[in-house]
């Protein structure tokens, strides 16, 4: 069993719908990242949080220290937000545990 | 640009030959690292330097080596090249306990 799980494992939206992306992991860690993948292959850091909740645009993460659980939405999705959504947590410093990603993709 | 770079984009080569992977971060960033992604889409960490100090070490094989001449470059030579080998290589760097920026990715191909 991996030390970071992510569900779902592919999901698709329509165009405006809100979505949910959760993050669970078992070890305890400094940060939690959220990173994006477009299907170019690039990855982008999307946020890194080790407490409450960040907003950036149409995009919020939240995580839940005690829960060891996070959460990225969506809102308003667009067909240019599909991608590979990938959960990541820090054990120390930034060693960096991976989820294995969650395929989005939103039909216009 | 401010960028991480990584060469070569693309890298086909066949079993037992040596080669180099190039990345240069011109960030200002003390940290770098080097990640394996899998043909599932699988990230692992492999190394990080700070400050040309290795400071993660995975459990990868002595084939592979990091090199840093410098805090901004960081190279990934891999001798007697495998089959299993074949993966996409990504570079990346942050300062330390901050988010990461990562290059394109150099997609390995062994034959």
């Amino acid at each position: 069993k991996n030390e970071v799980e992510q569900s779902p494992q592919n999901l698709t939206a329509q165009e405006g719908e809100f979505i949910t992306i959760n993050c669970s992991y078992s070890v305890g860690i400094s940060a939690l990242h959220w990173l994006q993948q477009h299907p170019g292959g690039g990855i982008v850091s999307l946020f890194m949080l080790s407490s409450g909740k960040k907003k950036h645009g149409r995009l919020i993460a939240t995580i839940n220290i005690q829960e060891k659980h996070s959460s990225l939405h969506i809102t308003a999705s667009h067909p240019r937000d599909s991608a590979v959504y990938i959960c990541a947590v820090s054990e120390y410093g930034n060693k960096l545990v991976f989820g294995a990603g969650t395929i989005l993709r939103v039909k216009s | 640009d401010t960028a991480v770079s990584q060469t070569p984009k693309y890298l086909v080569t066949q079993m037992g030959n040596d080669k180099s992977i190039k990345c240069e971060q011109n960030l200002g960033h003390d940290t770098m690292y080097w990640y394996k992604q899998d043909s599932k889409k699988f990230l692992k960490i492999m190394f990080s330097y700070n400050n040309k100090e290795l400071i993660i070490n995975e459990t990868v094989p002595n084939r592979f080596s990091p090199k840093s001449p410098d805090k901004a470059h960081l190279n990934l030579h891999i001798n007697s090249l495998e089959l299993g080998d074949s993966a996409v290589y990504f570079c990346a760097s942050s300062p330390y306990n901050s988010p990461l920026h990562f290059g394109n990715g150099t997609r390995l191909t062994v034959t």
